[in-house]
């Protein structure tokens, strides 16, 4: 496709649960952005992927979340015994570049529902 | 603590008028700024830009200005149109670094 697509839109986990958050870049891309947007807020960020180098995970809130860009392309982000403060939307963003600004491409996002 | 702050949740404004959209920083290492724009159920998309070396960057109906000694920049929409209903938030980046810090948003709304 030509713009970033992310997968499932809608995700619905009991707490406790495993979920696994799908992130296919524009194709060439060198760099990944993980965001959380939890209601009412901005974007937060969680990780940067430049190729398969996980460069930045200081915005990952706690051990639970995991991302991982093994071939340099699509990207996975786990969130592990998901907790309800878990819930918003993830957003995946891609740069052909090393960095992001205005060269910056977002996904649609997934939107996490812990119950 | 929020280093980019837009405290306005939402604007109304009619077709045809100004709008305008407000944001304060308060990192002063932050060295370049990005306006995104989000419709319901979609990604931000890149709107405009400025760099701290400016104090203004117009692209056709949109133009941003800062103020650094103010810590302050705002975007002028004009003029405002139906289409441009949507959130909008305000981004930095500080130099070297990959890491955009966004504000919570501004919702506009464009009436006829």
């Amino acid at each position: 496709g030509a713009g970033v697509s992310q997968s499932p839109r809608y995700k619905v986990a009991k707490r406790g649960q495993d979920v696994a958050l799908r992130c296919d870049p524009i194709s060439g891309h060198v760099s990944l952005f993980w965001y959380q947007q939890a209601l009412g807020q901005g974007p937060e960020f969680l990780t940067y992927f430049q190729n398969e180098a996980q460069l930045d995970k200081s915005g990952l809130p706690s051990d639970r979340f995991f991302a991982e860009r093994p071939e340099g392309s699509v990207s996975t982000l786990k969130i592990q015994r998901t907790q309800q403060e878990d819930s918003a939307v993830y957003l995946c963003a891609s740069s052909p570049g090393q960095g992001l600004g205005t060269e910056a491409f977002f996904g649609q996002g997934t939107r996490l529902t812990v119950v | 603590d929020q280093q980019v702050k837009q405290n306005s949740p939402s604007l109304s404004v009619q077709e045809g008028r100004i709008s305008i959209l407000n944001c304060d920083y308060t990192n002063s290492m932050f060295d370049y700024f990005l306006w995104y724009k989000k419709y319901p159920a979609e990604g931000p998309t890149f709107l405009i830009s400025i760099s701290s070396i400016k104090d203004k960057n117009e692209d056709g109906r949109f133009t941003v200005f800062l103020n650094k000694s103010a810590k302050h920049l705002s975007l002028h929409i004009v003029p405002s149109q139906p289409g441009d209903s949507a959130v909008y938030f305000c981004a930095a980046l500080s130099g070297g670094y990959n890491k955009l810090i966004f504000g919570a948003g501004t919702r506009l709304a464009v009436h006829p």
